[in-house]
């Protein structure tokens, strides 16, 4: 079946504005995760996800960040009055499962840029 | 948490050259991916080998877990394998978390 997509590809927003980033995992997959790649801090862990559940959101950056899963399926990630900071390519994963099955797969990413 | 250390950072080779890349780690783990992140961002899988060797091509893997550490070989390297690779492991060592990666190691591959 088709990879883990995610939309939109791009976003440039203004300062101070909500922007909603969306995952789709691969079909069957019970796990999903957020990450970010940035110049400064590369590749880095947000939050996860085994079905709805999100056991732990200390990665999550600020409480501006959120993240939510509804389904089992599609989950959107959430930032409020956006930040230079902010700016990066979010990226989402999934796996069949948690260890060990849980080879996770990444989706092409959402370039977020904060002007 | 766990840390990964990548080396080289930066690598450049003629095409043909054969290059190991080395992947150290600070504590166990049962689950360790490599990746290919390509020019226009995507990272490609390669391989999830937590022990062993496994070969893909032009491409093996070997982890040693009990000393903590893996290494990619790519053999008669080829332009398209330019690009930052990477190696992740879980974010807690058991394996029910996110991934810690390293800082990547930047291969050029010259014509």
């Amino acid at each position: 079946g088709a990879g883990v997509s995610q939309s939109p590809s791009n976003k440039v927003t203004e300062k101070g504005k909500d922007v909603e980033l969306r995952c789709d995992p691969i079909s069957g997959h019970t796990a999903l995760y957020w990450y970010r790649q940035s110049l400064g801090q590369g590749l880095e862990f947000l939050i996860y996800f085994q079905g709805n559940s999100a056991p732990d959101k200390s990665g999550l950056p600020s409480d501006r960040f959120s993240a939510e899963r509804t389904g089992g399926s599609v989950s959107t990630l959430t930032i409020q009055r956006t930040q230079q900071e902010d700016s990066a390519v979010y990226l989402c994963a999934s796996s069949l499962g948690l260890a060990p099955l849980n080879e996770q797969f990444f989706g092409p990413g959402t370039r977020l840029t904060v002007l | 948490g766990i840390q990964v250390e990548q080396s080289p950072p930066d690598l450049i080779l003629q095409e043909g050259a054969n290059s190991t890349l080395r992947c150290n780690f600070s504590d166990s783990v049962n689950n360790l991916q490599w990746f290919h992140q390509n020019p226009w961002g995507q990272l490609i899988n390669l391989f999830y080998i937590p022990s062993g060797t496994k070969q893909n091509g032009r491409l093996s893997a070997t982890t040693v877990a009990t000393e903590r550490y893996s290494l990619l070989y790519i053999s008669s390297s080829q332009t398209t394998d330019s690009g930052v690779y990477f190696c992740a492991v879980p974010r807690v060592g058991g394996g029910a978390d996110g991934l810690t990666f390293g800082k990547g190691t930047h291969l050029i591959i010259q014509p």
